[in-house]
């Protein structure tokens, strides 16, 4: 069985640019959840999927932003990318009743 | 205000011996999760545990649950050098359909020493 994928896993971008990051879950999860991993701050939960609806939000500004296909791939957008971007952003995804969370490889984005 | 504290933050051993992470919580859950990472790779999942009284173990590691203390313990046995990582602990506080919002702790680096 296939796990979490993301893509890309490496991106590079200047201020003021924005990003869209990809996260297809495993065959059958349809929860997607999003996390933001920096060194000053730890992980930190980003936003909740399931079934095409945003479940839960963090606390992170509305430049970040999300969404959920119905094949339960989800998208996440930061517009306006700041050098404190920089992070390793990891979704996870897990099957629906069970309590267990699946991480995915993460995506490094580097900010300049 | 939800939080997780994780200590010690940064723990170094000596091969053969044992010690043990505390992982504290604010307020009630019974939904606790322990993750090991790699530099520069993602999270491992370790265990776990959802009740009061959760005992889980793999190899060297064993983590419990204390729900009315809320405190969770991994607690490593004879270690070595294939341990070294770093651990999180991470709590889940949502109810019914809240849940997969995970609160993490800052993270046990955990070095082994030959």
């Amino acid at each position: 069985k296939a796990g979490v994928t993301q893509t890309p896993r490496y991106l590079i971008k200047t201020r003021g640019q924005q990003v869209t990051l990809s996260c297809s879950p495993i065959s059958g999860h349809r929860s997607v959840s999003w996390y933001q991993q920096t060194p000053g701050q730890g992980l930190q939960f980003l936003f909740e999927y399931f079934s095409e609806t945003q479940r839960n939000k963090g606390n992170f500004p509305g430049r970040f932003s999300g969404r959920q296909f119905s094949n339960s791939r989800s998208e996440m957008n930061v517009s306006t990318l700041e050098l404190g971007d920089s992070a390793l952003y990891l979704c996870a995804s897990r099957l629906d009743g069970d309590y267990e969370q699946y991480f995915g490889p993460g995506t490094r984005l580097t900010v300049t | 205000e939800l939080k997780v504290e994780q200590n010690p933050l940064f723990l170094s051993m000596q091969e053969g011996k044992n010690y043990t992470i505390y992982c504290n919580y604010s307020t009630t859950s019974d939904r606790l999760y322990w993750y090991r990472q790699d530099p520069g790779k993602s999270l491992e999942s370790l265990f776990v545990l959802l009740s009061n009284g959760a005992v889980k173990q793999e190899g060297r590691l064993m983590a419990s649950l204390d729900t009315k203390a809320r405190l969770s313990t991994l607690h490593i046995t004879a270690a070595v050098h294939d341990l070294s990582a770093t651990y999180f602990c991470a709590v889940d506080f949502g109810y019914g359909g809240s849940q997969g919002n995970l609160i993490f702790g800052k993270g046990t680096k955990l070095s082994v020493k030959p």
